[in-house]
């Protein structure tokens, strides 16, 4: 129940496409969502969160739709770049818990 | 603003050798703090994490442990390393649900 399911694995794109990773959770009382962003040999950083308030959040070209009856979330890019080639993460957490339960990652790949 | 810093960047020890990996936070107080180790081309591992000095948990029962001597100072130790002690070793402080990392430790074990 604490855990968050990323997919897919590994992800190629065309440059100018649209990746879409999506991530599904069990627990209810998650009650936000973060994304980071993980390029090699450096700490990931965060990219977006969300809370289950709303359905969606966009900052830049990066989108967070967040469907609660599904329980699940997924982060799209829009006008993918060759330098959005990381991993990325999502995570969900408690409120008044310090923890964050991560997902597995995705390894995006944008083909110039 | 607020930067973490670790040292150092990369490592080489050999089985059997101790181990001292620091990380410091600076511009914010009494942050939470996050050691976290990451396998090759692998997930998050939350290994220790701490709200306070001296109040240390540890999610991972081995042969690494932490400490927090100061507010803003994160020490991960170990007496003895192991060859599957080798990975990417981040550290991490908080604010609220959010965290942030730094650069990173690669610790490699021979």
């Amino acid at each position: 129940q604490q855990q968050v399911k990323q997919s897919p694995q590994s992800l190629i794109v065309q440059k100018g496409g649209i990746p879409i990773i999506n991530c599904a959770y069990e627990n209810t009382a998650f009650d936000y969502f973060p994304w980071y962003q993980q390029f090699p040999g450096k700490g990931p950083a965060l990219l977006i969160a969300i809370r289950p308030d709303v359905s969606e959040k966009k900052e830049g070209r990066f989108t967070i739709s967040f469907n609660k009856s599904a329980k699940q979330f997924s982060l799209h890019i829009m006008d993918s770049q060759p330098g959005d080639s990381a991993t990325y993460f999502c995570a969900a957490s408690i409120y008044s818990n310090y923890q964050l339960i991560w997902g597995a990652g995705t390894k995006l790949i944008i083909k110039p | 603003s607020q930067t973490i810093h670790q040292w150092p960047a990369t490592l080489v020890q050999p089985v059997g050798s101790p181990l001292s990996l620091e990380c410091t936070v600076e511009g914010t107080s009494n942050p939470n703090l996050y050691w976290y180790r990451q396998a090759a081309g692998r997930g998050l591992q939350l290994l220790f994490y701490s709200v306070g000095i001296g109040q240390i948990s540890s999610e991972v029962p081995q042969n690494l442990s932490a400490s927090r001597p100061q507010d803003r100072q994160f020490i991960l130790s170990s007496k003895k390393l192991l060859l599957s002690d080798s990975g990417f070793y981040l550290c991490a402080w908080g604010f609220w649900r959010e965290q942030y990392f730094g650069p990173g430790t690669r610790l490699t074990v021979t």
